[in-house]
This record gives C-alpha cells, sequence and structure tokens, in this order.
C-alpha cells in the first residue's frame, strides 16, 4: 500500500538557520506529493506540491523537489523565522486505488529568536 | 468565505455515549473526507465522500458512521464512544478527487471519551 515516512521530530533551529524534513514515501504509480503544514490550533493548509517526477514546489521560501529515483520529497527553507514554527506534514496522492491523501506522522518545527 | 466549518470544537464523552460531528463546505467541493489525527501517527482517513451520494471506507473506520447528507455536509458519528477514538477529528473537501487535488481543512474537534 502507500505510505509516507517523515524524519522524526522535534526540529529545533535558531532563526536564519537552515531547514531541511526529510519524507521518503511508498505507492504505486505516478503520485502526487504535497506538504501540508499545521499552525497552533489550527487546521492543516497547503504549503506547497508536485505532481510529477523533477517538478519542484514552492511557496513562502519553502521548496520541494519531486525525486522519483530517491522516492523522497524532502522540504528545504534557506533561513526560517519565528513565524515558521508548527507542524509540517508530507503526503502522497495516488492516481490507483483509493483516492484521498495518505499523511506522514508530521514534524514539528521549533524556531527560537 | 467560510472555507470548511466543523462543530462542535470540543466534546466531552463518556464510554458508550454516542455523537455526531458535524462538517460543512460553501466552496460547493465534490469531494469531502473525514481524518482523525494521533500524536505520532499523523493523521489517518476514517471514510471519504467522492461525490455526492457515495462514501468509502478510509484506513480506520471502524467504530464510524458516515452521512454524506448533501454536496455541502458530511456528518461523523460515534454511535458508541470508546477510549480509542478520543482524537482530534478533521473534516477535509476538494473540488475532486484528482491526483493534483488540494484539500481545504476545518480547524478540528478534540474529542475525549473518557
Amino acid at each position: 500500500g502507500n505510505s509516507v515516512t517523515q524524519m522524526e521530530g522535534p526540529v529545533t533551529l535558531s532563526e536564519e538557520a537552515f531547514l531541511t524534513i526529510n519524507c521518503t514515501y511508498t505507492a504505486t504509480g505516478y503520485p502526487s506529493l504535497f506538504w501540508y503544514v499545521q499552525y497552533p490550533g489550527e487546521g492543516l493548509q497547503l504549503l506547497l506540491k508536485a505532481t510529477k517526477a523533477d517538478d519542484k514546489g514552492s511557496n513562502k521560501g519553502f521548496e520541494a523537489t519531486y525525486r522519483k529515483e530517491t522516492t523522497s520529497f524532502h522540504l528545504e527553507k534557506g533561513s526560517v523565522q519565528v513565524s515558521d514554527s508548527a507542524v509540517y506534514f508530507c503526503a502522497l496522492k495516488a492516481n490507483t486505488g483509493r483516492r484521498a491523501l495518505t499523511f506522514g506522522s508530521g514534524t514539528r518545527l521549533q524556531v527560537q529568536p | 468565505n467560510a472555507g470548511v466549518t466543523q462543530t462542535p470544537k470540543f466534546q466531552v464523552l463518556k464510554t458508550g455515549q454516542s455523537m455526531t460531528l458535524q462538517c460543512a463546505q460553501d466552496m460547493n467541493h465534490n469531494s469531502m473526507y473525514w481524518y482523525r489525527q494521533d500524536p505520532g501517527m499523523g493523521l489517518r482517513l476514517i471514510y471519504y465522500s467522492a461525490s455526492e451520494g457515495t462514501t468509502d471506507k478510509g484506513e480506520v473506520p471502524n467504530g464510524y458512521n458516515v452521512s454524506r447528507l448533501n454536496k455541502r455536509e458530511f456528518s461523523l458519528r460515534l454511535e458508541s464512544a470508546a477510549p480509542s477514538q478520543t482524537s482530534v477529528y478533521f473534516c477535509a473537501s476538494s473540488e475532486g478527487t484528482a491526483t493534483n487535488e488540494k484539500l481545504f481543512f476545518g480547524s478540528g474537534t478534540q474529542l475525549s471519551v473518557l
């Protein structure tokens, strides 16, 4: 079946540090890949997505590249801010089987001033 | 524009009680979903409705029932609540079920079963 594996958190960084959150996936066919972010007390919201191999999704300074050869979709940001503190979820949606998102377990990011 | 609205925001039940979580969206979306969020486990799909009039089981459907009342509303019912159902429940919607579709989430219902 489909699955998503994320690095465990929490990840604690100082402001302006470089961020990487690792995500790998297992899926049949050609899934679309997503990063969602959850701020405290809120629902999830889409951060970025990529729909085919070698696509790069980007938004708000965050980037992730769909790597089919390594089945990965790592999230990166060059300089984090305190306002980036949140839980980040990697997810996939396959083009076969169940037509719904499969999520990773989430990675909590804490950015200190 | 309200988006996806869930009620209630908080609920405490005793084991064996029943309740219904309500969800409504005002974006004219075809597809709606119920997820539960547990620490260390991310979000797991309970049920979804690809279109009005259809519902399908997700990853963890046991102990739950759903009703797609109309295009706007998708409710989740716990017939006999158990402590294992203590969780945060999220409703979501999307235009359809295509692989590149974005999901819009409600703000969640925090449920405790004692």
